[in-house]
């Protein structure tokens, strides 16, 4: 399977713990993003990464949430002291950066981390 | 801001006839468009792109189409079948940047 992975799939925890998700993109890809999604709604971006570098934040990504993308392959999202809020779809999605290649711009989708936060 | 909106949360059709679902934007600097299809407890899947330098793209089964006078944006699924009810999504993007997503359209296909 050469598409988008994430794991975990689903994450119960309680509020106040630590969790953190991880994002494998297609691997030719080198731009990676994250968005949440909440019953109903449509994807709201938080951030994304072209290559290492984390480009850009949105202001729904508070203090509490961090990624990373160290190798500029894979990426893994962290919400520390988990509140009953943050219980969402977490999507990462990846393209290839403007330029690049001659389908660009196009984001790819994982199936999401589900995370529930009693 | 900025925003992607639908005009239709829901739609329901008969299995067979065409399906058309809406999308209204409001940043005219957007210049690349997608329609995702979301079934339950998955991601998006791409189904259509089109850049603003078209008006149409068609698909297998899908067109669609972008009106940039008035900001819309619409998705034409030809004979919908079972397996075409989703939640539908549009997205616009500003030259590389982040998509903004509308809130989806649901369509439901009677037998």
């Amino acid at each position: 399977d050469t598409g988008v992975s994430q794991d975990p799939r689903h994450k119960i925890t309680k509020r106040g713990q630590n969790v953190t998700f991880r994002c494998d993109p297609i691997s030719e890809h080198n731009r990676l993003y994250w968005y949440r999604q909440t019953l109903g709604q449509g994807p709201e971006f938080l951030t994304y990464f072209q290559n290492e570098a984390q480009l850009e934040k949105s202001r729904l990504l508070s203090d509490r949430f961090s990624a990373e993308r160290p190798k500029g392959s894979f990426s893994t999202l962290e919400i520390q002291r988990t509140e009953q809020g943050d219980s969402a779809m977490y999507l990462c999605a990846s393209s290839s950066a403007p330029g690049t290649t001659s389908s660009t711009d196009t984001q790819y989708f994982g199936p999401g981390t589900r995370l529930t936060v009693l | 801001g900025e925003s992607v909106g639908l005009h239709l949360p829901t739609l329901s059709v008969q299995e067979g006839d065409n399906s058309i679902i809406n999308c209204a934007y409001s940043n005219s600097a957007s210049d690349y468009f997608i329609w995702y299809k979301q079934e339950s407890g998955k991601g998006p899947q791409f189904i259509i792109d089109i850049r603003s330098n078209m008006d149409k793209r068609q698909g297998q089964r899908v067109t669609v189409l972008l009106n940039k006078t008035v900001k819309h944006l619409s998705l034409q699924i030809a004979a919908t079948q079972p397996g075409d009810s989703a939640v539908y999504f549009c997205a616009e993007n500003n030259y590389g940047q982040n998509f903004v997503f509308g809130p989806g359209t649901r369509l439901s296909v009677l037998p």
